[in-house]
C-alpha cells in the first residue's frame, strides 16, 4: 500500500486565486513528521512547510498553510492567493520513526501534482 | 554560494561507462542522501549518509556505489549502468537524520542521466 497518496495529477488555478493540493498518507506510527515540497522545472526540490504529528496548530509559512486532519490522515497544502511562480511539481513527504526510534532521515514522497497558474 | 551543488547537471553515458557524480553541501549539515526520480514515479531514496557512515542502503544495484569522504561530500559512482537507470538524480542534505521532526532536507538541483 502506497504510504503518501497525492489523488491529483494535476490542478489549475487563476492568479490571484487560492488552491488545495491534497495529500494522503498511511503510517502506524505514533510520531511522525509531513512535510511538502515544490519542484520547479530546474529540477530542484524547494522546502515549503512542515507539520509534525503531534503538533496542535496547523502549519503555515507565508502563503502557505498545511490544513493537518490526523484523524483522516490528511495533510493537504493550501496555498493563497497563486502567483504565476507557483507553477511547478508539487510534492508531499513524510518521515516516520524508524526502528530504535530514529529515522534515519527516510522520506517517502508521493507521486506529486502538477500546478499550472494562469493570468 | 548555493546550500547543496551537484556536478554535472546533465550527463550522457553508455552503459559500458564509467562516470561519476559529485554532490557538496555547504550548510553544515551532518546527514546526506541520494535519491532517484524517474518519469511518473515518486522519489526514491537510494542511501543515507549520517557523519560519514552509510545508514540506509534501500535495495539498490551494486551498479551504483555511493562514497561519502566527509560530511560535506557525497558521490555516486556508476558503472555498467542500464537504459532503465535513467533519471534524476537528487542529492539533499539535513543537519541531523535523526530526532528532530523539523528537520527539513535541502536538495539540490540534480544531475540529470541518460543512459544510452
Amino acid at each position: 500500500a502506497q504510504k503518501i497518496t497525492q489523488t491529483q495529477p494535476g490542478m489549475f488555478v487563476q492568479e490571484k486565486e487560492a488552491v488545495t493540493l491534497d495529500c494522503t498518507y498511511d503510517t502506524s506510527d505514533p510520531s511522525y513528521g509531513l512535510f511538502w515540497y515544490k519542484q520547479p522545472s530546474s529540477g530542484e526540490m524547494i522546502f515549503l512547510i512542515y507539520q509534525g504529528s503531534y503538533d496542535q496548530q496547523n502549519a503555515t509559512e507565508g502563503r502557505y498553510s498545511l490544513n493537518f486532519q490526523k484523524a483522516r490522515k490528511s495533510a493537504n497544502l493550501v496555498i493563497s492567493a497563486s502567483q504565476l511562480g507557483d507553477s511547478a511539481m508539487y510534492f508531499c513527504a513524510m518521515r516516520e520513526t524508524g526502528a530504535g526510534g530514529t529515522s534515519y532521515g527516510k522520506l517517502t514522497f508521493g507521486q506529486g501534482t502538477i500546478l499550472t497558474v494562469h493570468p | 554560494e548555493t546550500g547543496v551543488t551537484q556536478t554535472p547537471r546533465h550527463l550522457v553515458m553508455g552503459m559500458t561507462n564509467k562516470k561519476s557524480l559529485k554532490c557538496e553541501q555547504h550548510l553544515g549539515h551532518n546527514a546526506m542522501y541520494w535519491y532517484k526520480q524517474s518519469a511518473k514515479k515518486p522519489l526514491e531514496l537510494m542511501f543515507v549518509y549520517n557523519f560519514k557512515e552509510q545508514t540506509e542502503n534501500n535495495s539498490v544495484p551494486s551498479r551504483f556505489s555511493p562514497e561519502c569522504p566527509n560530511s560535506s561530500h557525497l558521490f555516486l559512482h556508476l558503472h555498467t549502468l542500464q537504459p532503465e537507470d535513467s533519471a534524476l538524480y537528487l542529492c539533499a542534505s539535513s543537519q541531523d537524520p535523526t530526532g528532530a521532526w523539523g528537520n527539513e532536507q535541502f536538495f539540490g538541483p540534480g544531475t540529470r542521466l541518460t543512459v544510452l
